[in-house]
């Protein structure tokens, strides 16, 4: 069974400071998917990741693939107020199945 | 629609009814996916339909638990005689599944409904 972890699963930082969300995933996948969650709302897409070494970046998030380590990163430089949000990834198994697995989240919440 | 529309956004019901939550998915969208989310955690799978292909049943918890996809649209997502675990937001994602560079289909990326709030007293 394919589980996907987050950490931290909250956090708490200053405006203008840099921090790292981890997703870690238990069986190989070589698609990941990072989405954003206000309170309240729905889910929103930030980066879809196809293959392994794959980096992208919006703003102040950057997102990373290691398929070889199963593990993706949501890096965030200089935090401001509008970030936070709950932040999940999403881990589709290998070999045409297309049900995303999602991690716990992590509740970040940037401190003016 | 410009996005997926999932109603009613609100439901309360008494512990023992049925209740059935609808979601309407963006127009062309083949994938359409159920997720379970309760306060302060992550999304649960439910069930997922694609295409023609018989749908993946896998995550939804007991036999209470129903969906269907009617002409590979709309899908109605069904829970007889409710329980208080229950309670929930349910969100609808859809998506278009298009083939990769190996042939296997692949998903871009899922968008979300508003959800349906369901509270069991």
């Amino acid at each position: 069974e394919l589980k996907v972890e987050q950490n931290p699963l909250f956090l708490s930082m200053q405006e203008g400071k840099n921090y790292t969300i981890y997703c870690n995933y238990s069986t190989t996948s070589d698609r990941l998917y990072w989405y954003r969650q206000d309170p309240g709302k729905s889910l929103e897409s930030l980066f879809v990741l196809l293959s392994n070494g794959a980096v992208k970046q919006e703003g102040r998030l950057m997102a990373s693939l290691d398929t070889k380590a199963r593990l993706s990163t949501l890096h965030i430089t200089a935090a401001v107020h509008d970030l936070s949000a709950t932040y999940f990834c999403a881990v589709v198994p290998p070999r045409g199945n297309e049900k995303l697995t999602f991690g716990t989240g992590t509740r970040l919440t940037i401190i003016p | 629609g410009a996005g997926v529309s999932q109603s009613p956004s609100n439901k309360v019901t008494e512990k023992g009814k049925d209740v059935e939550l609808r979601c309407d998915p963006i127009s062309g969208h083949t994938a359409l996916y159920w997720y379970r989310q309760s306060l302060g955690q992550g999304l649960e799978f439910l069930i997922y339909f694609q295409g023609n292909s018989a749908p993946d049943k896998s995550g939804l918890p007991s036999d209470r638990f129903s969906a269907e996809r009617t002409g590979g649209s709309v899908s109605t997502l069904t829970i007889q005689r409710t329980q208080q675990e229950d309670s929930a937001v349910y969100l609808c994602a859809s998506s278009l599944i298009h083939a990769g560079a190996s042939g296997q289909g692949v998903n871009e990326k899922l968008f979300f409904g508003s959800g349906t709030q369901l509270s069991v007293l």
